[in-house]
């Protein structure tokens, strides 16, 4: 009965190569969203998803895609990995409209070597 | 100066104290306010909102000061399940595609001691 799920939980990969993070949640929500935190334990968004259409883009490497299927999933492709990218990322998902609270996943642990 | 800011901490104090976090925001545009708790190596989750008038969830009261961009979160009788870290969270500025976009502080990290 998880509400919103990630696979992997851990990553570890060489630099170079390209890698996806799944997301998937049950909430019911129309809003999805996924979080870059770093080793400074910075939580950022990178971007957020809305009946499909990305809303959000935080001025993100174009190497990292986000990919919606369905309004319940929002995967993140990542092409061509860098160390910088070793990070925490998270899934979240909400309703849409005025600010919500906001449901995370778990989140997936990234390391590129 | 950054968007939402946070006293880092640690804070560390027995159980039972009462401990209070402050957290300012620099968007006067801002329409909602959260208090996120973060657990090492957790995601984040909703410990509650703050709303204009200030509320209280059991142990713990928020308040929300617009005037001066200020957000307050007082925990009472500390527990040793409180040690985590807390999390202030703003939404971006209103209009465009960032509505819905919720800003984190860096969190303090509160640790409750035997």
């Amino acid at each position: 009965d998880t509400a919103v799920s990630q696979t992997p939980k851990y990553l570890v990969t060489q630099m170079g190569n390209d890698k996806s993070i799944k997301c998937e949640q049950n909430l019911g929500h129309d809003t999805m969203y996924w979080y870059k935190q770093d080793s400074k334990k910075f939580l950022k968004i990178m971007f957020s998803y809305n009946n499909k259409e990305l809303i959000i883009n935080e001025t993100v490497p174009n190497r990292f895609s986000p990919k919606s299927p369905d309004k319940a999933h929002l995967n993140l492709h990542i092409n061509s990995l860098e160390l910088g990218d070793s990070a925490v990322y998270f899934c979240a998902s909400s309703h849409s409209g005025a600010p919500r609270e906001q449901y995370f996943g778990p989140g997936t642990r990234l390391t590129v070597t | 100066r950054k968007e939402v800011e946070q006293d880092p901490g640690p804070f560390n104090v027995p159980e039972g104290a009462t401990v209070a976090f402050n957290c300012t925001y620099s968007n006067s545009a801002s329409q909602s306010f959260f208090w996120y708790r973060q657990d090492c190596r957790k995601e984040p989750k909703l410990l509650m909102s703050v709303y204009s008038s200030g509320n209280e969830d059991g142990r713990f009261t928020a308040q929300l000061n617009r005037a001066s961009q200020y957000i307050s979160l007082l925990i009472r009788d500390s527990k040793l399940s409180d040690s985590a870290t807390y999390l202030c969270v703003v939404n971006g500025p209103p209009g465009g595609g960032s509505q819905g976009n919720l800003i984190f502080g860096k969190g303090t990290k509160l640790s409750v001691k035997p």
